[in-house]
């Protein structure tokens, strides 16, 4: 099955700078790649995806790269505020099984901060 | 829509005793997803249903835990008997079940077992 790494676990930055969030996966099937984020006792709720016809997609502060060749995709976040404080999950999707198989395989999640 | 619905929010109770937890799906989506969620584990995938069906329950714990979809829109998760280490936010997540298509997680449930 499909197994995903996400890379750091923490990260501190100051307000105004840049993020980034890697993770790779393991199943070269997967061609669904979904970024949550997921504030302090709330659900996740998704922020980006992106598909695996696609090497990068962005939208105003957040962009998503995926590299299916290497089977890594990064989360970068420009221009900090501490709003963007939370945990963020990465997550791959198994498409393959003739499209019987959703599995939604996630990360271990990255708790972001950001100082003001 | 309401959007994925979760219930109870919050449960307390005693070693031993039987839990259940509720999930009702949005309006449409035919793959459901129980996640459970701990400081030590992340988000774990328990058991997900494609189209009323259990697809993968690998990550099931152990016999104690079951899941089931008595109809295409409701699923519950039966912990029996609970032990203070099933004590957890229990997520419910559920997607047009196509293979590129988001997944949109309820409010949670959060379960304490002392």
């Amino acid at each position: 099955g499909e197994n995903v790494e996400q890379h750091p676990s923490t990260l501190s930055v100051q307000e105004g700078d840049s993020a980034v969030i890697k993770c790779t996966y393991s199943d070269s099937a997967s061609n669904y790649f979904p970024w949550y984020k997921q504030e302090l006792g709330k659900r996740p709720q998704l922020i980006i995806d992106i598909r695996s016809n696609v090497g990068e997609k962005k939208d105003q502060r957040i962009a998503v790269t995926l590299n299916k060749t290497a089977k890594h995709f990064s989360l970068h976040i420009t221009e900090t505020q501490p709003e963007d404080s939370a945990v963020y999950f990465c997550a791959a999707k198994d498409g393959n099984s003739g499209g019987s198989n959703y599995k939604l395989t996630f990360g271990k999640g990255t708790l972001l901060t950001v100082n003001p | 829509d309401a959007g994925v619905i979760q219930s109870p929010r919050h449960e307390v109770t005693e070693m031993g005793q039987e839990v259940t937890l509720r999930c009702k799906l949005i309006s449409g989506h035919n793959s459901l997803f129980w996640y459970r969620q701990t400081m030590m584990r992340g988000l774990e995938l328990l058991i997900y249903f494609n189209n009323n069906v259990p697809i993968d329950d690998s990550g099931m714990p152990e016999d104690r835990f079951s899941a089931k979809m008595p109809n295409a829109s409701f699923s519950t998760l039966k912990i029996q008997p609970s032990e203070p280490r099933d004590s957890a936010v229990y997520f419910c997540a559920s997607s047009q079940g196509h293979s590129n298509t988001e997944a949109f997680f309820g409010q949670g449930t959060r379960l304490t077992v002392v």
